[in-house]
């Protein structure tokens, strides 16, 4: 399988603030995802992650909101903009590893904003 | 749409006991089903999937599961719960070949007695 990190792997931020959590695989991949997983809940696709153009939105995310860049493969960042205590969460990326026809999530990113 | 139901928000078993976690599906196509795991402070570790292939899957850790399409069920089992076994479990379908878009179920709460 991929090996994928992520940073920062927490943070503490302060409302109204952004912040860009970085993706980063060891090898190349078609399908890159972000997820949030909210406090003692369950995993919400957030966007799937294009390489050289917009990122697909699920229902209930916004690209203002949450932009996504993904230039190349292998990299892929996320921001979460204008945060309240609300976007406190833990975010997540992962990869379709096609050869096994399965999905590997990163680390996860913790965020609590204040 | 998809959809997935874990029964069971919190199961409770004792070393050495039979671990069931139960997972129920929708889908109006042949689904592929994953089960994965939390660790505290960690990132998803995908345990299985089922793909449609054997309906009979074995997973890392000595899990198993039972795809079901007459009960919709993909129910996880472990012969002999060990301590390191403690975590949230995770089902999660995806009606996409290769497990794009993955739907999650709430989670399960696995928690081990001496």
């Amino acid at each position: 399988s991929a090996v994928i990190s992520q940073k920062p792997s927490r943070d503490i931020c302060q409302r109204g603030t952004s912040l860009t959590i970085q993706c980063q695989v060891d090898s190349q991949v078609t399908m890159m995802f972000w997820y949030r997983q909210q406090p003692g809940q369950s995993l919400t696709l957030i966007a799937t992650a294009n390489q050289g153009s917009e990122a697909t939105y699920e229902s209930g995310f916004v690209i203002d909101k949450f932009p996504i860049s993904r230039p190349n493969l292998t990299f892929s960042t996320l921001t979460v903009s204008n945060m309240s205590p609300e976007d406190s969460s833990i975010y997540l990326c992962s990869v379709v590893w096609t050869i096994v026809a399965a999905q590997y999530f990163g680390p996860g990113t913790r965020l609590l904003v204040l | 749409a998809q959809s997935v139901t874990q029964l069971g928000s919190h199961v409770s078993v004792s070393e050495g006991a039979l671990v069931l976690l139960r997972c129920n599906y929708s889908s109006s196509v042949p689904p592929y089903l994953f089960w994965y795991v939390q660790y505290p402070n960690q990132g998803l570790q995908l345990l299985l999937k089922y793909t449609s292939a054997a309906t009979l899957v074995k997973g890392i850790n000595g899990f198993e599961a039972e795809f079901k399409k007459s009960e919709t069920s993909f129910h996880l089992t472990k012969p002999s719960a060990h301590m390191s076994d403690a975590a949230e479990y995770f089902c999660a379908v995806s009606d996409f070949q290769g497990a794009q878009k993955l739907v999650f179920g709430q989670g399960t709460r696995l928690t081990i007695n001496p």
